[in-house]
């Protein structure tokens, strides 16, 4: 069955230094979504994302955060400057693109920040 | 705005015994609603959804979850669980029309030998 695949599924960054998180959703999706878990908290959504425009943030993705799909396959969360509250898991999803289709998600990036 | 209360935060269950978590559930409109598990250190995956039709779903693993309009709930339900079904499990729903999903802060299920 194909699966959403993220990398690294670690990363360890000094606050303040700019980390990007890739995720490669499945072929022929074209909904794409990050979503973050701070550890012991909700899963939140952060931004959707579909024919190369966000289409939905939340109010957590400010201007350090941004999202790009660099080329047919890759999907990328940057954070400009990382801070401390930064740490969490991160969560790459992506859906069908017929209607009401469920969102698939990826085994997710942790997250720390020194 | 939408929100998802997922009341019990760990269930602690006996080996093939029956099992019941919670999902209760508010919108202002009509609402998709899923169950997604995370087993340790795995991402999350789709147990189950409903979008339409009939309340009562059925899913992997031999999970079920029945819709109920009135009460706001989508409860979900195993009428005997295995040590295997130790995870973390978290209601979700989305909106017609606004596709992020709403998570539940998860109930963790931990299946007593």
């Amino acid at each position: 069955e194909p699966e959403v695949t993220q990398t690294p599924s670690h990363q360890v960054t000094q606050m303040g230094q700019e980390v990007i998180l890739r995720c490669v959703p499945i072929s022929n999706h074209l909904y794409f979504y990050w979503y973050r878990q701070i550890l012991g908290q909700k899963v939140e959504f952060l931004v959707s994302f579909y024919n190369n425009e966000i289409s939905e943030k939340s109010e957590i993705f400010d201007d350090q955060f941004s999202v790009e799909r660099p080329d047919g396959s890759n999907f990328t969360l940057k954070i400009r400057s990382t801070k401390l509250e930064d740490s969490a898991m991160y969560f790459c999803a992506s859906r069908g693109n017929a209607p009401r289709q469920p969102q698939h998600f990826g085994d997710g990036t942790r997250l720390s920040i020194l | 705005a939408q929100s998802v209360t997922q009341l019990d935060s760990q269930v602690p269950v006996f080996e093939e015994a029956p099992v019941e978590l919670r999902c209760n559930y508010s919108s202002s409109v009509s609402v998709y609603l899923f169950w997604y598990v995370q087993y340790p250190n795995q991402g999350l995956q789709l147990l189950l959804k409903y979008l339409s039709g009939s309340t009562l779903v059925k899913g992997i693993n031999g999970f079920e979850a029945e819709f109920n309009k009135s009460q706001t709930s989508f409860h979900l339900r195993k009428p005997s669980v295995h040590i295997s079904d130790t995870a973390e499990y978290f209601c979700a729903v989305s909106n017609f029309g606004n596709e992020k999903l709403t998570f539940g802060t998860g109930t963790r299920l931990t299946i007593i030998p």
